[in-house]
């Protein structure tokens, strides 16, 4: 089965931190995205990537930087970090073919204090 | 404003019954579709994907697509208690390649 990890699992930090959610996928699949998710609203796309070097907006972009470095590392960057972004993060990976199929991994909880 | 409606936000049923979770797009160009499902602690995980008008079973899991209608349904019969979970719709489609757009979620409870 597909292999998505993140880390930390938990991060705590104060208003205008700076934070780095890290994710990697063992299953070279092209396609990989961040998420966050809060009751109410689901999963609300927040970047996404079909490669390394290739970053596409998502929904709910603002106050968030990402990178893809390789195929399998994908980064979400919080450079001023502030309590609108308190919240459970989500990266997943998918092949990119037919089906569109996502795998996620098992999220990070983000609290800005 | 949210291209996939899940109805209802919350749903009980006991042990053994029928449960039914709906789903809405509002975007045409939106034709394929997805079930996923989310214990608490854990990430989500796809369930069922359903391309077709009509039915498509996969075990006590029964998915409905009307396209037509843009609406998709859900119907897991012979609820269990492990079924308890979160649960979202998600449609494939539109211009942007590679991405699923995901409703708010139903959650269900199965009470033993």
């Amino acid at each position: 089965e597909a292999a998505v990890t993140q880390s930390p699992r938990n991060k705590v930090t104060v208003t205008g931190g700076n934070v780095t959610l890290s994710c990697r996928q063992t299953n070279s699949h092209n396609y990989m995205y961040w998420y966050r998710q809060d009751t109410g609203h689901g999963l609300r796309l927040i970047h996404y990537s079909y490669g390394a070097g290739n970053l596409q907006i998502g929904d709910v972009p603002d106050g968030y930087k990402a990178t893809r470095t390789t195929q399998e590392d994908f980064f979400l960057l919080l450079e001023l970090a502030s309590p609108s972004q308190t919240s459970l993060y989500f990266c997943a990976s998918s092949d990119g073919g037919g089906s569109y199929e996502q795998y996620f991994g098992p999220g990070t909880r983000l609290t800005v204090l | 404003q949210q291209k996939v409606q899940q109805s209802p936000e919350s749903l009980s049923v006991p042990e053994g019954g029928m449960a039914s979770l709906n789903c809405t797009s509002s975007d045409r160009n939106f034709q394929y579709f997805w079930w996923y499902r989310q214990h608490s602690g854990e990430g989500p995980k796809a369930l069922m994907s359903i391309f077709s008008d009509g039915d498509k079973k996969e075990g006590r899991f029964t998915a409905h697509l009307n396209k037509a209608s843009l609406h998709v349904s859900l119907h897991i019969r012979d609820s269990q208690p492990s079924d308890s979970a979160l649960y979202f719709c998600a449609a494939k489609g539109g211009s942007a390649l590679g991405r699923l757009h995901f409703g708010a979620g139903t959650q269900l409870i199965v009470i033993p």
